[in-house]
This record gives structure tokens, C-alpha cells and sequence, in this order.
């Protein structure tokens, strides 16, 4: 079946970087872009950009332009968002999600991983 | 940057009611938007996208209409698992999201 299966739980200091991953199964995954969504405790859910895992092209939300980087390695069909310069207000479960969209990115997601939770503490 | 202000907050009702949630757009999206549901610990699910258009495996009790800035879904008649909050997202510009509607029981 189609999922997407998320890296653990991370805890990180202040001003450091932290790397998610996103492994894909039960799809052909160079075809559907991926995108990352947080979700800060007790808040809304917030967008942060797709990469197209065939192309590798991105699209970032503003708010995290120069901060965010997001990456693939086809060969493990996995996604990756780093995100660096880290302030306690990134803290937050952060998902993958898999866009609708054959080869095109509506921005609809139709597959979501669990999340993985980032606390930024000093 | 479209904003999408999403109301009541909080809507209180009973099983087997009917629930009619709104989402306003700063500015026109067209119809590209959708509809999510989140139950407390889980990721979203899509419910509806272009909205009007039922995600695969979504009930028929819910439906979503509207154009330009002002959309509604509707949960015809409220299931005791519908309890949850619902979110709107807009792809006109990037992928927004509205801030919530909390759908609880009365």
C-alpha cells in the first residue's frame, strides 16, 4: 500500500539544523511531487514547499526561503527537509505528504506521514 | 499573500446534525480549493479538492461548494467520528491553509 514512513522524533538546540526524512513505498515515486507541512503545538497546519523528486525543483514558502532545503535520493525513493538556523518556535511535528498530482503539483495532498516531532530547547 | 479566515472557531453540535463550515478568501482562488480533517494525534485527511471534488473514499455526507472567496463545506449529517477539527487550503497562491474549525460535540 501506499505510505509514507517518517524519521524519529528530534531534539535540537537553538541555531542548529535539523533533518527530516520521508521514505516513500507503494508508488512510483518520481512521479507525484512531495510536500512538507509543520504543525506547531496546539496551532494550525502551515506549508513550507514541494520538491519534485524527478527534477529535484523546489518551491518554498516564503516565510522559510533561505532556511529550508529540500532534498531526494531516488535510489532509497526518500524525501528529505532541512531545516537550519533553528528557534524555539520551530518547534513542531512536521509532515511529509504526497501532492494528488501526476507529474504536477496541485498542492492537494492525498498521503500523509505520521509526522515527526522537532523540539528546539535550550 | 491569500489569507483564508475559517469560522465559527469552535462549532458545537450533536450527532446526526448538520454542520456548515465556512472558509473566505482574501482574494479570488478560483475553485482551487480543498478541505482537510484532523482527528487529535493523526495527520490530516483530504476530504475535498477543488472545491467541490470528493477525495477518494469520502463519504457522500460530505460536500463542499463555492467559488471566488467564499466556501462551505458541509457534513450532512454528523457521525460520532466527524468530531474534529477541519482546515481549508487554497493552491491559487502556494498552499495556504485556513486556521481551523473545531467541529465538537454538543
Amino acid at each position: 500500500q501506499v505510505q509514507l514512513v517518517q524519521s524519529g522524533a528530534e531534539v535540537k538546540k537553538p541555531g542548529a539544523s535539523v533533518k527530516v526524512s520521508c521514505k516513500a513505498s507503494g508508488y512510483t515515486f518520481t512521479g507525484y511531487y512531495m510536500h512538507w507541512v509543520r504543525q506547531a503545538p496546539g496551532q494550525g497546519l502551515e506549508w513550507m514547499g514541494w520538491i519534485n523528486p524527478n527534477s529535484g525543483g523546489t518551491n518554498y514558502a516564503q516565510k522559510f526561503q533561505g532556511r529550508v532545503t529540500m532534498t531526494k535520493d531516488t535510489s532509497i525513493t526518500t524525501a528529505y527537509m532541512e531545516l537550519s538556523r533553528l528557534r524555539s518556535d520551530d518547534t513542531a511535528v512536521y509532515y511529509c505528504a504526497r501532492d494528488i498530482g501526476l507529474s504536477y503539483s496541485y498542492y492537494y495532498m492525498d498521503v500523509w506521514g505520521k509526522g515527526t516531532t522537532v523540539t528546539v530547547s535550550s | 499573500e491569500i489569507v483564508l479566515t475559517q469560522s465559527p472557531a469552535t462549532l458545537s453540535l450533536s450527532p446526526g446534525e448538520r454542520a456548515t463550515l465556512s472558509c473566505r478568501a482574501s482574494q479570488s482562488v478560483s475553485s482551487y480549493l480543498a478541505w482537510y480533517q484532523q482527528k487529535p494525534g493523526q495527520a490530516p485527511r483530504l476530504l475535498i479538492h477543488d472545491a467541490s471534488n470528493r477525495a477518494t473514499g469520502i463519504p457522500a455526507r460530505f460536500s463542499g461548494s463555492g467559488s471566488g472567496t467564499d466556501f462551505t463545506l458541509t457534513i450532512s449529517s454528523l457521525e460520532p467520528e466527524d468530531f474534529a477539527v477541519y482546515y481549508c487550503q487554497q493552491r491559487s497562491n502556494s498552499g495556504a491553509f485556513g486556521g481551523g474549525t473545531k467541529v465538537e460535540i454538543k
